[in-house]
């Protein structure tokens, strides 16, 4: 098991271009997280599936912003018009689940955006 | 909401221990604990399901006050290695998790 990547791992963009990150979990993972990071602050959530849905998106989160998993395997996360407060690092992890449980997640290496 | 770590900050001499609290406002399903080295991805180090236990890891354990929303990491006998940002994650249910914004650890020789 390789463990979760993501691609590209840098991207520099100007503002109010679109961008998109792929993430490649850890195979047969059922969960897949996508986070923000910046400098001094936790893993900001943005959103999460289970397999193919679409279970939760943070609030926080505007309409620019929109993730998939077509197939319940790797998904994208789409970044449209991009601002410059969009610079950050993109973290996604992927986690096992078994019915009503937590499990340990597994993060990837991340996408640092740079909004120019 | 965000749970809250204290210290933000601790710098230790190679073989000291090391507490690191996380406090949330909400009732707790789960706690769980990573350390991130500078430029890297978080890494997974216990998770902890309420009903108060504890785990161990190493040199390194955890608390899990669901009563109180309390989790405490413990580092016993700190390493140069320990150092790096520990987060806490917290969830409510099964679903999302929360972070704080990290204790930074410095150990030094």
């Amino acid at each position: 098991d390789t463990g979760v990547s993501q691609d590209p791992r840098h991207k520099i963009t100007k503002r109010g271009q679109n961008v998109t990150f792929r993430c490649d979990p850890i195979s047969e993972h059922n969960r897949l997280y996508w986070y923000r990071q910046t400098l001094g602050q936790g893993p900001e959530f943005l959103t999460y599936f289970q397999n193919e849905a679409q279970l939760e998106k943070s609030r926080l989160l505007s309409d620019r912003f929109s993730a998939e998993r077509p197939k319940g395997s790797f998904s994208t996360l789409e970044i449209q018009r991009t601002e410059q407060g969009d610079s950050a690092m993109y973290l996604c992890a992927s986690s096992p689940l078994m019915l009503g449980s937590v499990y340990e997640q597994y993060f990837g290496p991340g996408t640092r955006l740079t909004v120019t | 909401q965000q749970p809250v770590q204290s210290p933000q900050a601790v710098i230790l001499r190679e073989g000291e221990d090391a507490v690191i609290n996380c406090s949330s406002s909400k009732a707790l399903y789960s706690v769980h604990w990573y350390r991130q080295k500078h430029g890297e991805a978080p890494v997974f180090l216990m998770i902890l399901l309420k009903g108060g236990e504890q785990k161990g890891h190493d040199k390194i354990s955890a608390s899990f006050n669901e009563k109180k929303q309390q989790s405490s990491l413990y580092l016993t006998a700190s390493q140069l290695s320990y150092s790096g940002t520990y987060f806490c994650g917290t969830n409510t249910n099964a679903g999302k998790s929360t972070f704080g914004d990290g204790t930074t650890l410095t150990v030094k020789p």
